[in-house]
């Protein structure tokens, strides 16, 4: 089955706690793509990726890193996580960057 | 920069027809996304137009004037399962960036 596959589902950790948020892509897709979603403000991109070892910054990159070491995986690595980084993580994939985007099941992250 | 507007929220009744409005200013267009996205769950693609014209897929259209800036999705015969929020996303060639609308909450009601 295609799918995008995002770990942990939920998390809630504390203030400077390093974390990373697993993505799985098994389309093997070019283009991914890490989201935030707030009340309000809709979907923001954070990073997204070309291919491998390509990544630029979205609307919204500050806080976060990312790697593309392989083809199907894209984690989002939060160094010092802070409150405002409180927030729906949606990990995204497709062939291209114009095309329609396979959204995982997203991440519900609660920083303290 | 991009900005990409539609409405916060639409109520229309069980079997009618509803246009959700979405308006973008951008450089380097690419093509115009809508998305489904059911509270509590990821968004799903519904449509994408690149050329102006209406774009249609069974209850669902889509409608692009790229001139205008301006793209619409049309629901017709409405159910309650499409309650849900509707998302307008812009595609920009120049960085590859996808921008999201804030998206429309759409209540369906008997």
């Amino acid at each position: 089955e295609a799918q995008v596959t995002q770990n942990p589902r939920y998390l809630i950790t504390v203030t400077g706690k390093k974390l990373t948020v697993t993505c799985s892509q098994n389309m093997n897709h070019e283009y991914m793509s890490w989201y935030r979603q707030d009340p309000g403000l809709g979907l923001r991109q954070i990073y997204y990726s070309m291919n491998v070892e390509v990544t630029d910054k979205g609307d919204v990159p500050e806080g976060y890193k990312v790697s593309r070491k392989e083809k199907r995986n894209f984690p989002l690595i939060l160094e010092s996580p802070s409150p405002n980084q409180t927030s729906l993580y949606f990990c995204a994939s497709s062939y291209q960057g114009y095309q329609p985007q396979h959204f995982g099941d997203g991440t519900r992250l609660s920083i303290l | 920069g991009q900005n990409i507007d539609q409405p916060t929220e639409m109520t229309a009744t069980e079997g009618a027809i509803v246009q959700i409005n979405c308006t973008y200013q951008t450089s380097g267009f690419n093509g115009l996304f809508w998305y489904q996205q059911h509270a509590g769950e990821a968004p799903t693609f519904l449509s994408y137009n690149v050329l102006d014209g209406l774009e249609e897929k069974g209850r669902f259209s889509s409608f692009l004037s790229r001139s205008k800036g301006y793209s619409y999705l049309l629901l017709k015969e409405l159910q309650m399962k499409d309650s849900a929020s509707y998302l307008c996303a812009v595609h920009n060639n120049a960085g590859n960036m996808l921008t999201f609308g804030g998206g429309t909450r759409l209540m369906v009601k008997p």
